[in-house]
């Protein structure tokens, strides 16, 4: 199974500022890579994922992500966070003939007003 | 947008009590799943259930745990008899087809 590894474990930032959170998985082969969010008291909901086609991913909320083939990455962005984001995110991947999600550790995303 | 449904939200029990954690999929939804994520630490993948029957299980999953989809719409996790170490979110999810998934908003266990 994939080893999945986020780099942040706690962020904290003001709102406007750019966010930038780091995912790296072990081994290559074809994956399919998501990124999910967990507000406080909430259900884990996906942000966005990738399959195939263009590497740069856009999801909801306007986050996107970027799969780097070749650095085993998918690292998630925002050019400009709100207060609203503030939330655990979790990087996640699955080999595409494997039945199951392994997911990082999750990276806690505090935004001050 | 249709959801899973988790129940209850949270349950406390007694070490060595057994404890039955109950998920509704998405009606049309083929594949299930159970995973946990203990306080601080990842969120774990548990068992998948296709076609009324384990596909994968890890190696958390083991006797003293079980799955069951009773009556086509519920999908259920049992753990026999549970130890302190269980105590975590206990989150299920379902996919159409393997690929996509829906997470419920879990169940929080306590064991005392």
């Amino acid at each position: 199974a994939q080893s999945v590894s986020q780099h942040n474990h706690h962020v904290i930032l003001s709102e406007a500022a750019s966010l930038e959170l780091g995912c790296n998985y072990s081994y290559g082969g074809t994956v399919n890579l998501f990124w999910y969010v967990q507000y406080p008291g909430q259900h884990l909901q996906l942000l966005l994922k990738y399959f195939s086609g263009d590497p740069l991913v856009k999801g909801i909320k306007g986050f996107e992500a970027e799969f780097i083939k070749s650095k085993f990455s998918f690292n998630l962005r925002k050019p400009s966070v709100q207060w609203s984001d503030t939330a655990e995110y979790f990087c996640a991947v699955k080999d595409s003939n494997d039945y199951k999600l392994s997911f990082g550790a999750g990276t806690t995303v505090t935004v001050r007003a | 947008e249709p959801e899973v449904t988790q129940t209850p939200s949270h349950q406390v029990t007694q070490m060595g009590q057994e404890v039955i954690l109950r998920c509704v999929p998405i009606s049309n939804h083929l594949y299930f799943y159970w995973y946990r994520q203990i306080l601080g630490q990842k969120v774990e993948f548990l068992v998948s259930f296709y076609n009324n029957e384990i596909s994968e299980k890890s190696e958390i999953f083991d006797d003293q745990f079980s799955v069951e989809r009773p009556d086509g719409s519920n999908f259920t996790l049992k753990i026999r008899s549970t130890k302190l170490e269980d105590s975590a979110m206990y989150f299920c999810a379902s996919s159409p087809n393997g690929y996509g998934y829906t997470f419920g908003s879990g169940t929080r266990l306590t064991v005392v």
